[in-house]
Parts: structure tokens; C-alpha cells; sequence
């Protein structure tokens, strides 16, 4: 039991439209990662938030964005969906600073998301 | 580009014996590395890590071997046990002073049969 949850479980979409995933961190995690893992593949860095603010993102494009709260919550968001964003999305909190040696990161049970 | 590899996508092991799972990396400025066990529809569990500056670590059944001028790391667990059935990921992390970000490779599905 890592204390992450994830809402919703499972989502539909259709091309073109938006969503919001939502994150609850464990608690006293003040770090917060997104990670979009498609099928067959291995969870891949979307970015991270520390203290509210943005400090790393991976290969995504600007329509994926996210907020952190201080409630140790977080939303992933995407604009514009497309079929290829079809994914896994896994959320994981941790209790150091971006980027702190030895850091490990605790995943949540992820959002399923289909894009029609 | 595939910066951490596990070249094996699945492994069969009888109950009992030892399972060993391996993972490549190419990126020298990996500094962490972590395995993590993923059932279906759960997220990826944590199960042990091993910094840059260690070439061993033990917990219970699972060991986690360094190879680092190989750039090689591998996951034994000892003795394997039917539950032990799940796809592993390797992962590999670097101190940027921002981001920890981490690096997964493809997954190892490991079946333990009876």
C-alpha cells in the first residue's frame, strides 16, 4: 500500500477533446511525477512538480500540463487528445527534492485512458 | 533511443529456484537504479534500488547486482515463489539538481510455475 491514489480508474474520450486525471499523493510527498506508459512499453516521463511549480518535463508536447495543490493533490491534463495518447497514466510521489540522489519514487495504481 | 534495455521479454522459472532478470543501460550518468513488479491494472511496485556507488544489494529474497563498467545491473530473487509472477521494470535515474526523473526499460514478464 504506497498511499498514492489515482481518480478515475478508467476514462473514454474522443479525438480532439480534454481531460483531467487526478493524483493524491502520500502524504508528506512533496514531489510529484507523471508518466504515460502505453502498451507493451515502459512508463515514460511526462514531468515533474515540486512545491507547486514545474522543475522537469519530458518529450511531451505543451497540450500535456499539469498543477500541483498544496493538499499534496495534482491533476494531469491534456488538450486536443489523439488517438496515440491512449496510455496508462501513472502518477508517483516522493518525499525529496527533484532530482535528490538515491530519491524513490511511490506509484499509484494509474488512470486507463482510451481515446476514440 | 533506448536508454535502459532488458532484452528479455519473458522468463520461466519452476518454484524454487532462482530467477535472475537483467537489465543494459547506455547512459554513464545514471546514478540510481531501481526495480519495480507491476500486476495487471496495479501500478509499478517498488522493490529495491542500488546507488552508482554500491555494486550489491540484499532484501529478503531479492538482490540487486551493479556491474558498472559494464553498465549492467540484474535482479535475483531467491527462492522464487508463485506470487513472484508479474512483469519487472528496470529503472534508472540521474541527479540533475532538478527533475528525478526515471528511465524505464521494456518490462520482463516472469512467470514462476509450479
Amino acid at each position: 500500500e504506497t498511499g498514492v491514489t489515482q481518480s478515475p480508474t478508467h476514462l473514454i474520450k474522443t479525438r480532439g477533446q480534454q481531460v483531467t486525471l487526478r493524483c493524491s499523493s502520500q502524504s508528506g510527498h512533496n514531489t510529484v511525477s507523471w508518466y504515460q506508459q502505453a502498451l507493451g512499453q515502459g512508463p515514460q516521463f511526462i514531468f515533474q512538480y515540486y512545491r507547486e511549480e514545474e522543475n522537469g518535463r519530458g518529450n511531451f508536447p505543451p497540450r500535456f500540463s499539469g498543477l500541483q495543490f498544496p493538499n499534496y493533490s495534482s491533476e494531469l491534463n491534456v488538450n486536443a487528445l489523439e488517438l496515440d495518447d491512449s496510455a496508462l497514466y501513472l502518477c508517483a510521489s516522493s518525499d525529496g527534492t527533484g532530482g535528490r540522489f538515491g530519491e524513490t519514487q511511490y506509484f499509484g495504481p494509474g488512470t486507463r485512458l482510451l481515446v476514440l | 533511443d533506448q536508454q535502459v534495455k532488458q532484452n528479455s521479454p519473458s522468463l520461466s522459472v519452476q518454484e524454487g529456484r532462482i530467477s535472475i532478470l537483467n537489465c543494459d543501460y547506455t547512459n554513464s550518468m545514471f546514478d540510481y537504479f531501481l526495480w519495480y513488479k507491476k500486476y495487471p491494472a496495479e501500478g509499478p511496485t517498488f522493490l529495491i534500488s542500488i546507488s552508482s556507488i554500491k555494486d550489491k544489494n540484499e532484501d529478503g529474497r531479492f538482490t540487486v547486482f551493479l556491474n558498472k563498467s559494464a553498465k549492467h545491473l540484474s535482479l535475483h530473487i531467491v527462492p522464487s515463489q508463485p506470487g513472484d509472477s508479474a512483469v519487472y521494470f528496470c529503472a534508472a535515474m540521474r541527479n540533475t539538481g532538478t527533475a528525478s526523473k526515471l528511465t524505464f526499460g521494456t518490462g520482463t514478464r516472469l512467470q514462476v510455475t509450479l
